[in-house]
Order: C-alpha cells, then sequence, then structure tokens
C-alpha cells in the first residue's frame, strides 16, 4: 500500500520559500511521476507541476518561473521549493503519485500560511 | 488553455441518482478522472480514464464522456457520499493538468 506524506512548515513570511517534503512507503520514487497540487481555503484544486524519478520535471506555466522539485531517491522523498511567495499562495498543499495524467494516492494535505 | 466548467452544486435524495457533468472543448478526445473530496480530508479517486473505478471504490460510482461532456453518475445516493467532486484532465496543447472547479454534492 502507497502511503504519501507532506511535511514542511506551516508558516512563511512573504517574499521567502517555502519547502515541503513528500516521504513516499510502499513504492520506489524512482519509477513513477509524483506530483504537487494546492488547494487555498474554500477554493478548487490547481496542479503546481510534476517530477520524475529521474528528475525530469513538468511545471505549471504560471508558476515556473518560482518552482524547483528534486528527488532524493536514497530518502524516497521529493521536495518542492516555491520562492519569492505571497498571501495568494497561502493553501493546503498535496503530493500526489502520478500516474502520467492521474493521481492516487494523495498525501493528507499540508497547510502553508504566509504571513509576517 | 483548457477549460472545464463544472456545475458549482448538485442535490440530490437519498437512494436517488446524482449526475454531476464535466464541460470542455471536444472533452470526449481526452481521458477524464474524478475525485471525489469530503470535508477536511485529501481528494480520493473515484473515477479514472472516463470510465474505471479503482478497486474500493462501490459500483454506485460510474463515469461516462461523449462529446463536451464527461459525467459521474452515483446512484442510490447515500449520505456518506456528500463531498465535493472534481473532473480534470491533462492537456496535451500546455502539457498541463487541468481541475474542473468543482462540485459540491448535497444529499438532502
Amino acid at each position: 500500500q502507497v502511503e504519501l506524506q507532506e511535511s514542511g512548515p506551516g508558516l512563511v513570511k512573504p517574499s521567502e520559500t517555502l519547502s515541503l517534503i513528500c516521504s513516499v512507503s510502499g513504492a520506489s520514487i524512482s519509477s513513477d511521476y509524483w506530483s504537487w497540487i494546492r488547494q487555498p481555503a474554500g477554493k478548487g484544486l490547481e496542479w503546481i507541476g510534476r517530477i520524475f524519478g529521474s528528475g525530469a520535471t513538468d511545471y505549471n506555466s504560471s508558476l515556473k518561473s518560482r518552482i524547483t522539485m528534486s528527488v532524493d531517491t536514497s530518502k524516497n522523498q521529493v521536495s518542492l521549493k516555491l520562492n519569492s511567495v505571497t498571501a495568494a499562495d497561502t493553501a493546503v498543499y498535496y503530493c500526489a503519485r502520478d500516474h502520467d495524467s492521474w493521481f492516487d494516492p494523495w498525501g493528507q494535505g499540508s497547510l502553508v500560511t504566509v504571513s509576517s | 488553455s483548457y477549460v472545464l466548467t463544472q456545475p458549482p452544486s448538485v442535490s440530490v435524495a437519498p437512494g436517488k441518482t446524482a449526475r454531476i457533468t464535466c464541460g470542455g472543448n471536444d472533452i470526449e478526445g481526452k481521458s477524464v478522472h474524478w475525485y471525489q473530496q469530503k470535508s477536511g480530508q485529501a481528494p480520493v479517486l473515484v473515477i479514472y480514464y472516463d470510465i474505471d473505478r479503482p478497486s474500493g471504490i462501490p459500483e454506485r460510482f460510474s463515469g461516462s464522456n461523449s462529446g463536451n461532456t464527461a459525467t459521474l453518475t452515483i446512484s442510490r445516493v447515500e449520505p456518506g457520499d456528500e463531498a465535493d467532486y472534481y473532473c480534470q484532465v491533462w492537456d496535451t496543447k500546455s502539457d498541463h493538468v487541468i481541475f474542473g472547479g468543482g462540485t459540491k454534492l448535497t444529499v438532502l
């Protein structure tokens, strides 16, 4: 059974960098895509981007200039960095196993608030 | 960019059938996936590749895709089906994942 768990600071200051880690158990990250998706409170889902176990990435063009995704195969983890954050980046951030177009399973989500 | 349009809300009585639509230009040419998100929880995949159901999802959940509309159908609706439902596609033109705006299903 594949399980994903997001972790990282719950509070980030404006203009700083949001950093999250997705720890994967039950599957090797090397052989799949892994996506990040976010959801502001009371709003819909927004795809941030994805990374393959080899390190290849696809990013949402609206966020591309601020995103960095990476993999750590030794720890079976995927990471997300989003720089120059503003209040508009406040959201629950999910990682999900990406079956090359659909997502299953999802992590429980990590709430990140951007505030001074 | 490609746009998916869902009704904001759908209401249905217990035991009846709920149909949640997802509109998009020539959406039948794309694979549509559906997620259920209960309050305070992460989304859960309920239908993938238009009609396939993951293990553990009841047969009451089914999908279809034709023309400009994909539909998630929930038969014999139960109170536990009350949730937000999102459709999703991969847009090959932009190489982007696209989500619909979500539909809140209310069980009366």
